[in-house]
Formats: C-alpha cells, sequence, structure tokens
C-alpha cells in the first residue's frame, strides 16, 4: 500500500482543465521532491515533472507541478485525447533508515 | 540519446529466482549524480520501487522487497542486474529499469531530490510453473 494518495480518476472535456492531488507526509512530500510521470496505455511511464514542478525538454507547458506543504499537484491545462493516460508521482521517503523511493497509487485520466 | 533495454526470462518458476539484465546505451553507466533503478509493475496496479545501484555498487533497496533483491552493476559492460529470489505469483509483473537521478544535502539527504528518466520499454516477468 503507497503512502502517497492519488484519486483514482478523473475526468473532463477537451480543452479544459484537470488537476491531480497527491497527499503524503513530512517524511516523504513535506521534505523532499516531487516527480510526476505520464504512463500512456502499454507503454513504460515516461518523466512529465520533476523538481516540484520543472518539466523536462519535450513536455509541455501545459503540464505543471506544484507542491504545498505535504501535499503535491499536477495540472493538465488544454486537455487532449492524447493526455489519456495513468498519472503517479513519486518522492523519497525517509521514514526508515535508509530510505526510500515511493510512488503514488496512480490516477487515472479520461478525456470525456 | 541515452537508451534502456531489459533482458531476462520471461517465465520463472515458483520459490525460483528471477534474474534481469538491464543494457545502457548512448552514455555511460558511470556517470556521476546518477543511480539506476529497477521499478515493477504487476498486471493492471501501480509502480514499485526496487531499488537502485550507484555505479561503484552502492545500493538502496524497497524495506518490504530488500531481504530477496540483490542489485549488481558491470561497468566493464554498461549493464546493471536485478535478482530476486524465492519468487511467488505476487511477483509476476513487468518489470522496468531506469536511470535514477539523484541529488542529496548532507549525510541524512535532507530534501532529496529523485527521478526516474529515462526508462526502458519494460519486460514481463511471469511466476508459474
Amino acid at each position: 500500500q503507497s503512502v502517497l494518495t492519488q484519486p483514482p480518476s478523473v475526468s473532463a472535456a477537451p480543452g479544459q482543465k484537470v488537476t491531480i492531488s497527491c497527499s503524503g507526509s513530512s517524511s516523504n512530500i513535506g521534505n523532499n521532491y516531487v516527480s510526476w510521470y505520464q504512463q500512456l496505455p502499454g507503454t513504460a511511464p515516461k518523466l512529465l515533472i520533476y523538481d516540484n514542478n520543472k518539466r523536462p525538454s519535450g513536455i509541455p507547458d501545459r503540464f505543471s507541478g506544484s507542491k504545498s506543504g505535504t501535499s503535491a499537484t499536477l495540472g493538465i491545462t488544454g486537455l487532449q485525447t492524447g493526455d489519456e493516460a495513468d498519472y503517479y508521482c513519486g518522492t523519497w521517503d525517509s521514514s526508515l533508515s535508509a530510505g526510500s523511493y515511493v510512488f503514488g497509487t496512480g490516477t487515472k485520466v479520461t478525456v470525456l | 540519446q541515452l537508451q534502456l533495454q531489459e533482458s531476462g526470462p520471461g517465465l520463472v518458476k515458483p520459490s525460483e529466482t528471477l534474474s534481469l539484465t538491464c543494457t545502457v546505451s548512448g552514455g555511460s553507466i558511470s556517470s556521476s549524480s546518477y543511480y539506476w533503478g529497477w521499478i515493477r509493475q504487476p498486471p493492471g496496479k501501480g509502480l514499485e520501487w526496487i531499488g537502485s545501484i550507484y555505479y561503484s555498487g552502492s545500493t538502496y533497496y524497497n524495506p518490504s522487497l530488500k531481504s530477496r533483491v540483490t542489485i549488481s552493476v558491470d561497468t566493464s559492460k554498461n549493464q546493471f542486474s536485478l535478482k530476486l529470489s524465492s519468487v511467488t505469483a505476487a511477483d509476476t509483473a513487468v518489470y522496468y529499469c531506469a536511470r535514477h537521478v539523484r541529488y542529496c544535502s548532507g549525510g541524512s539527504c535532507l530534501y532529496a531530490r529523485d527521478w526516474f528518466d529515462p526508462w526502458g520499454q519494460g519486460t514481463l516477468v511471469t511466476v508459474s510453473s
């Protein structure tokens, strides 16, 4: 069971905006940086956001990330049918001595 | 362009050891600031980090799998490997390898910066007799 909680699903019409929350604690999101991954159907995950809000080269600015306290949020504006995918947050969790990387529970985005 | 490719048996018997190798091309596995990680995804489920290794051999493991996992690196072949022992049906998953970018501040690694990029295409490993 993941220590990072995401809503199972979100949906919106093309062109609209969706936000995906990722809730954690002081041992993970509260004191470490968050990354986000997009997994299109049948493919490997791809990095969307790192360091809470930075986009790798090639990721459109329709995708944005933010963090506040022990929660993080991924925003997608101008929703497109190609954005239908599973999205995961991730961060380091320092609750155990050596630490551990943890992923969120995942959120399925549906374009209506 | 850095690329990673997983290889290994697609079928493993219960109680045996799962062994996979990840070959890195387009860059050196000995680059500083980079770890090399394994992540898995059971069918229809979410992602689970297994562990990561630095080119020097330093490792981090998921505590829930640590007793069964060994990750090793072969810098001469630009490869790193995963061994998972005593497998059961619950270990059936797509296994991904990825470059693990990691920056730490201080010995206790406060404000850790971690992300995985790029990822291999993944390989399905089924545990069944």
